[in-house]
């Protein structure tokens, strides 16, 4: 079973500074997907990545397959982006191994 | 409306009764699951089906059983609800491929 590693687990940060948000993994996937869970309990998939990097807005991903790891980037980060951000790996849409997320609150 | 519906969004419930929890989408998509989400712990699965015919055990399946009515329709069913199964549950679909998951707004089900 592929274990899925967060960090950090809580983040605190003014608004306008740069996030990055962790995730490592033991086991060898073939696409890793990036959810952000609202306070409200709603999630939404952000990205799903096999390799590389993609962007969509201030959202950036980063994969390093052969490190297995994973980062989250939210540039000019602004009171909305407050919410839990989860990692989870797997072969395609099956089966996936979910992180425990990371808590992102920030500040006005 | 959303592209997965789950109904109720609520619901308190007594030890040993039985309830169904119930998805819906219009995404088109073959692959349904539920999850369910325990704080402290990530979302663990506890059924999946590729399709109408075919339904699969996750990982922690016992105490539920599911039914996919559909290919947009799949419940799921606690037999006899304990205070344990009181967590967060949600549906989620998928298309295969490179395309990602869509969640419902989960469930809120507490057993007291």
């Amino acid at each position: 079973k592929n274990e899925v590693e967060q960090s950090p687990q809580n983040l605190t940060a003014q608004e306008g500074e740069f996030i990055t948000i962790n995730c490592s993994y033991s086991v060898g996937i073939s696409a890793l997907h990036w959810l952000q869970q609202h306070p409200g309990g709603g999630i939404v998939s952000l990205f799903m990545l096999s390799s590389g990097k993609k962007k969509h807005g201030r959202l950036i991903a980063t994969i390093n397959i052969q490190e297995k790891h994973s980062s989250l980037h939210i540039t000019a980060s602004h009171p909305r982006d407050s919410a839990v951000y989860i990692c989870a790996v797997g072969f395609g849409n099956e089966k996936l191994t979910f992180g425990t997320g990371t808590r992102l609150t920030i500040i006005p | 409306d959303a592209d997965v519906t789950q109904t109720p969004r609520n619901r308190i419930t007594k030890t040993g009764k039985r309830i169904m929890l119930e998805c819906s989408q219009t995404k088109g998509h073959d692959r349904m699951y539920w999850y369910r989400q325990d704080p402290g712990l990530g979302l663990r699965l506890i059924y999946y089906s590729f399709d109408v015919k075919d339904i699969n055990k996750g990982e922690i399946s016992d105490g539920y059983s599911v039914s996919r009515q559909a290919q947009a329709k799949f419940s799921l069913s606690l037999e006899s609800a304990i205070p344990n199964q009181t967590a967060l549950y949600f549906c989620a679909t998928g298309s295969g491929g490179d395309y990602g998951y869509t969640f419902g707004s989960g469930t809120r089900l507490t057993v007291v």
